[in-house]
């Protein structure tokens, strides 16, 4: 199993670009979620999703949407980027949530110039 | 106030040397997770726990639910365990995980 991978891996945009982070897991997992961490911080829930055609916000969703049309797909769109948006986004998922573990994939750099 | 206070912020050690990390949360919790982040970026899971202790290899979790407080502890400890120790609590209003800020362990040789 390859778990769950993501990309690209890096990514420089220019301020108003837009672009997809991609995540797919291969575990059949339920829940996915998407968050970014940036330094010194915590990492902060964007989206999450509990299935298949459903989506919610998370802590810090201004300036991103997300899709989950399949089980193992959950990409991240962001429209417009803008330099608040340079961070490290990791995706993750797991079976259930509480008392289930989340799985997290290798991360994206993302830097917004 | 943050809602899961990890301490220290950051930790050198010589090799060998027995760890402690504290993680206190204000949160109610079913479970609290200990993850590690190694330099390169990616993060796993250490351990996952919601009473008394669990122990894998060199490292060893406990929890105490009364007290909101947990701690890692890492026996002879090496420089490959240099790395951001991340606690994590299931709360808020959405029962998401919410995370501490990490602690950086370095181990000198």
């Amino acid at each position: 199993n390859a778990g769950v991978t993501q990309t690209p891996k890096f990514r420089i945009l220019k301020i108003g670009q837009s672009m997809t982070l991609q995540c797919t897991q291969d575990m059949n997992h339920n829940y996915m979620y998407w968050y970014r961490q940036d330094p010194g911080m915590g990492l902060k829930l964007i989206y999450y999703s509990v299935g298949a055609g459903i989506t919610d916000k998370g802590e810090v969703p201004n300036g991103y949407n997300v899709s989950r049309s399949t089980t193992e797909d959950f990409p991240l769109r962001l429209e417009l980027a803008a330099p608040s948006q340079t961070s490290v986004y990791f995706c993750a998922s797991s079976y259930s949530k509480d008392g289930y573990e989340q799985y997290f994939g290798p991360g994206t750099r993302l830097t917004v110039t | 106030k943050n809602e899961v206070e990890q301490s220290p912020q950051n930790l050198t050690a010589q090799e060998g040397e027995f760890i402690t990390i504290n993680c206190s949360y204000s949160v109610g919790i079913s479970a609290l997770h200990w993850l590690q982040q190694h330099p390169g970026g990616g993060i796993v899971s250490l351990f996952m726990l919601s009473s008394g202790k669990k122990k894998h290899g060199r490292l060893i979790a406990t929890i105490n639910i009364q007290e909101k407080h947990s701690s890692l502890h890492i026996t002879a400890s090496h420089p490959r365990d240099s790395a951001v120790y991340i606690c994590a609590v299931y709360g808020g209003s959405q029962g998401n995980l919410i995370f501490g800020k990490g602690t950086k362990l370095s181990v000198k040789p």
